[in-house]
């Protein structure tokens, strides 16, 4: 069974602009979530997605983004672009919303110069 | 005060010798996660607890929910399971699987 997937894996951009990222799930799973990981912050929840509706959101502003579709793929978008932004950009995916197990990607690396 | 701290922060170990990692946290909890995180990023779920002890080959996880207090042990270490080691907290209530405060970090590595 492939594992969960992210595109792309690095990923340079300037202030301003707006990035997207993708996670592709393990087959058969119909959650994923969303971390971001910074060296000050550590990892930080950012959201979780389940059956294409977007069931819970950490505490991060409105320019992070994220849909689910309807094959359980989903995209993360962060606009106008901060240096902050810079990050690992964790997606995990399980079969339900609780109490199972969670299958990490391999990340997508950010850097905002 | 961070709500989940994880000790050491940094551990150097030989080849052999019996290690371990210590989360204590300071909210109630429903379960308790262990994460393994290799360089260049990728994460392995190692455990998920919400009560007692759990073994998988030479890793034991315990947790004291009284105490709020877990440990992770690693046996006859070798220099493969040097990596960063995170605990994670499902708080009291939390309905969602995924919504988890992580600590820092334990940054391990094992020389041969």
């Amino acid at each position: 069974k492939a594992g969960v997937t992210q595109t792309p894996r690095y990923l340079i951009k300037t202030r301003g602009q707006q990035v997207t990222l993708s996670c592709s799930p393990i087959s058969g799973h119909r959650s994923v979530s969303w971390y971001q990981q910074t060296p000050g912050q550590g990892l930080q929840f950012l959201f979780e997605y389940f059956s294409e509706t977007q069931r819970n959101k950490g505490n991060f502003p409105g320019r992070f983004s994220g849909r689910q579709f309807s094959n359980s793929r989903s995209e993360m978008n962060v606009s106008t672009l901060e240096l902050g932004d810079s990050a690992l950009y964790l997606c995990a995916s399980s079969m339900g919303l609780t109490y199972n197990e969670q299958f990490f990607g391999p990340g997508t690396r950010l850097t905002v110069l | 005060k961070n709500e989940v701290e994880q000790s050491p922060q940094n551990l150097t170990a030989q080849e052999g010798e019996f290690i371990t990692i210590n989360c204590s946290y300071s909210v109630g909890i429903s379960a308790l996660h262990w994460l393994q995180q290799h360089p260049g990023g990728g994460i392995v779920s190692l455990f998920m607890l919400s009560s007692g002890k759990k073994k998988h080959g030479r890793l034991i996880a315990t947790i004291n929910i009284q105490e709020k207090h877990s440990s992770l042990h690693i046996t006859a270490s070798h220099p493969r399971d040097s990596a960063v080691y995170i605990c994670a907290v499902r708080r009291v209530g939390e309905t969602s699987g995924s919504r988890l405060t992580f600590g820092e970090g334990t940054q391990l590595t094992v020389n041969p």
